[in-house]
């Protein structure tokens, strides 16, 4: 299958500071990205889906001013997490999709630690 | 909106002995429905998934799903399991007309095979 590579694959930061995560597709166009978190012992819940060239569509009850994203490129999306709490480290999953009817696939996953 | 349920958070299971994984899902819409695998430090893996026609889904490393309208059960199952198989499994649900948008996932399974 297609590699999409998520970057970094774990990161601590201080509380109140922005940490930016990185999800590449390496050997295709993703023309959709798509954001996941996952708390422990729960479901992987989707937090935004961004096309490329336009702003990201945000599921409900996320914030969009705190997880700026951005998909500039076919092949890069980034997630920002802003003014980041201790409530916000979770572990944070890409996938990218070429269209709507294509397999997403996933990156391996960011675990966020905020201390 | 839809949901899924796994009720079995960890499985164990001795290797070559036969294992279900018990996946119920809930919607108002025709859906598809798809397993994933997520093995340590790896992000998510589709083992198989269901669209439309037979019933019996077969997918990669012997696994095969029965999807059960009825019952709106979409169970994975393996004959003969392998150390190997030790990992992280997900059912998840996206309404048909999205594709393979929007996944909603189960909280996951964990299979433990023991030599």
């Amino acid at each position: 299958g297609a590699v999409v590579s998520q970057h970094p694959s774990w990161v601590i930061c201080k509380s109140g500071t922005s940490v930016k995560i990185e999800c590449r597709s390496l050997d295709f166009q993703a023309t959709t990205m798509f954001w996941y978190r996952q708390f422990p012992k729960q479901s992987l819940m989707l937090m935004a889906t961004s096309n490329e060239g336009s702003k990201a569509t945000y599921e409900q009850g996320v914030e969009k001013d705190k997880f700026l994203i951005n998909h500039a490129s076919l092949t890069l999306s980034t997630l920002t997490v802003t003014s980041a709490h201790p409530e916000d480290s979770s572990f944070y999953i890409c996938s990218a999709s070429e269209g709507r009817y294509t397999e997403a696939f996933f990156g391996q996953g960011t675990r966020l630690t905020v201390v | 909106a839809q949901s899924v349920t796994q009720l079995d958070s960890q499985v164990p299971v001795f290797e070559e002995a036969p294992v279900e994984l018990r996946c119920n899902y809930s919607s108002s819409v025709s859906v598809y429905l798809f397993w994933y695998v997520q093995y340590p430090n790896q992000g998510l893996q589709l083992l198989l998934k269901y669209l439309s026609g037979s019933t019996l889904v077969k997918g990669i490393n012997g696994f095969e799903a029965e999807f059960n309208k009825s019952q709106t059960s979409f169970h994975l199952r393996k004959p003969s399991v392998h150390i190997s198989d030790t990992a992280e499994y997900f059912c998840a649900v996206t309404k048909g007309y999205t594709g393979f948008q929007k996944l909603v996932f189960g909280t996951g399974t964990r299979l433990l095979v023991s030599p």
